[in-house]
């Protein structure tokens, strides 16, 4: 079992729509939790921490369930600049580095 | 400057060649990385320093060689690379684990 594991997408989606990403991690020792974006040809960046009792951020909410060992973010009313990678991301590395799902392409259209 | 900085954005260079990536943070964390990141491939963890000391390298090849002389900057020695290197290589910073990571906007390796 990959140690994060995301749907790569893409998800193309109308403006306005909601979208939904999961993620599974496979070290249930980990203990911190993100969602990253990225866009093309930059680098990562933190979108939101993602809590136990769940947590939301304006459009985006996050939640994490830890019997499933699962991750999830929802995007309500997207906008065309919400186009981008989502990364999932866990810490469980031998130093507790993050581990870095291969992300799900989100494109937002007209 | 604010941030994580990397430079050079872009590098193309031979394989015979020796050249370096360099990091510089400016947020006063303790912790940086070197990540690969290949198309179509997650982010890969290269090395890892916490308060300068290496805590670990995840079985990079020699001929990347990781130097960090003090908490706020990261070296990457580049040295007889192979065309399959190509990639973009990202510096991030952190104040310790259980942290998110800030990332610089990277390298963009090309290997010919």
């Amino acid at each position: 079992r990959k140690e994060v594991e995301q749907d790569p997408g893409p998800f193309n989606v109308p403006e306005g729509a909601t979208v939904a990403f999961n993620c599974t991690y496979s070290n249930s020792a980990s203990q911190s939790f993100f969602w990253y974006r990225q866009d093309c040809r930059k680098e990562p960046k933190l979108l939101m921490s993602v809590y136990s009792s769940g947590n939301e951020d304006g459009r985006f909410t996050a939640q994490l369930n830890r019997a499933s060992q699962y991750i999830s973010l929802l995007i309500r009313d997207s906008k065309l600049s919400d186009s981008a990678t989502y990364l999932c991301v866990v810490n469980g590395g031998s130093q507790g580095n993050l581990i870095f799902g291969k992300g799900t392409k989100l494109s937002v259209k007209p | 400057e604010t941030g994580v900085t990397q430079t050079p954005r872009h590098l193309v260079m031979g394989m015979t060649n020796k050249k370096s990536l360099k990091c510089e943070q400016h947020l006063g964390h303790n912790a940086m990385y070197w990540y690969k990141q290949s198309a179509k491939k997650p982010l890969e963890l290269m090395f890892v320093y916490s308060l300068e000391e290496r805590v670990e390298n995840n079985s990079v090849p020699s001929r990347f060689s990781p130097e960090c002389p003090n908490s706020s900057h990261l070296f990457l020695h580049l040295h007889t690379l192979q065309p399959e290197d190509s990639a973009l290589y990202l510096c991030a910073s952190s104040p310790g684990q259980n942290y998110g990571y800030t990332f610089g906007s990277g390298t963009r390796l090309t290997v010919v």
